[in-house]
């Protein structure tokens, strides 16, 4: 039982290039999330799926896409990276609502 | 305004010492209230979770508190050790949706 697991761990990119980082989670959880962090601020979500097929925007979308490729698995791409995009990304997920939240490892991302 | 402001920002404090962090918050209507621990260069791992009728909560060393009258929590660590050392981040959820406001974090340093 891996809990959450995300890869890559770390990723370089130069500016305007595109990536995706990948999430799965192994806990049949309904809901996942993608949350970035900065230095000197709290966790921001980014876009969560309340469940399989559904995906909703979170308070800092711009610029990222999701897949909720199924009840496993939730990715976030960036299709054209900028140095604003540089922070630490974490997948979570939960079983139902807005209970426990389980964290992945996180993927340190720097774009130049 | 962030809905949910933790302090201190950050404190230095002696093995097996005790401290208290400070938790307030804005979310409504209340859910719950989560303290999560953050290693560095890890994702975050639950600490406690409280519902509005629970004012204390303990795992092991660690003991937390909610006065939701007040809008307040506090974490409070017993006798500390090496490994606290971490960030501690206060998470509210509001009835009726997936969202939860977090905190930035109280970073903790524990020294021999």
């Amino acid at each position: 039982n891996a809990g959450v697991t995300q890869t890559p761990k770390f990723q370089v990119l130069k500016t305007g290039q595109s990536m995706t980082l990948q999430c799965a989670q192994d806990m049949n959880h309904n809901s996942m999330y993608w949350y970035r962090q900065d230095p000197g601020m709290g966790l921001r979500l980014i876009y969560y799926s309340a469940s399989e097929g559904t995906t909703d925007k979170g308070e800092v979308p711009n610029g990222y896409n999701v897949s909720r490729l199924n009840k496993r698995e939730f990715s976030l791409r960036l299709e054209s990276a900028a140095p604003s995009q540089t922070s630490v990304y974490f997948c979570a997920s939960s079983g139902q609502g807005a209970g426990e939240q389980y964290f992945g490892p996180g993927t340190r991302l720097t774009v130049t | 305004k962030n809905q949910v402001e933790q302090s201190p920002q950050s404190l230095i404090i002696l093995e097996g010492k005790n401290c208290t962090l400070q938790c307030n918050y804005t979310v409504s209507p209340f859910s719950n209230l989560r303290w999560y621990k953050q290693d560095t260069g890890r994702g975050p791992v639950s600490l406690t979770i409280m519902t509005f009728s629970e004012n204390t909560k303990s795992n092991g060393r660690y003991t937390a508190t909610l006065d939701a009258d007040t809008k307040q929590s506090s974490l409070h660590i017993t006798a500390s050790q090496l490994s606290d050392s971490a960030s501690y981040i206060c998470v509210v959820s509001a009835s009726g949706n997936n969202r939860l406001a977090f905190g930035k974090g109280n970073q903790v340093v524990v020294i021999p």
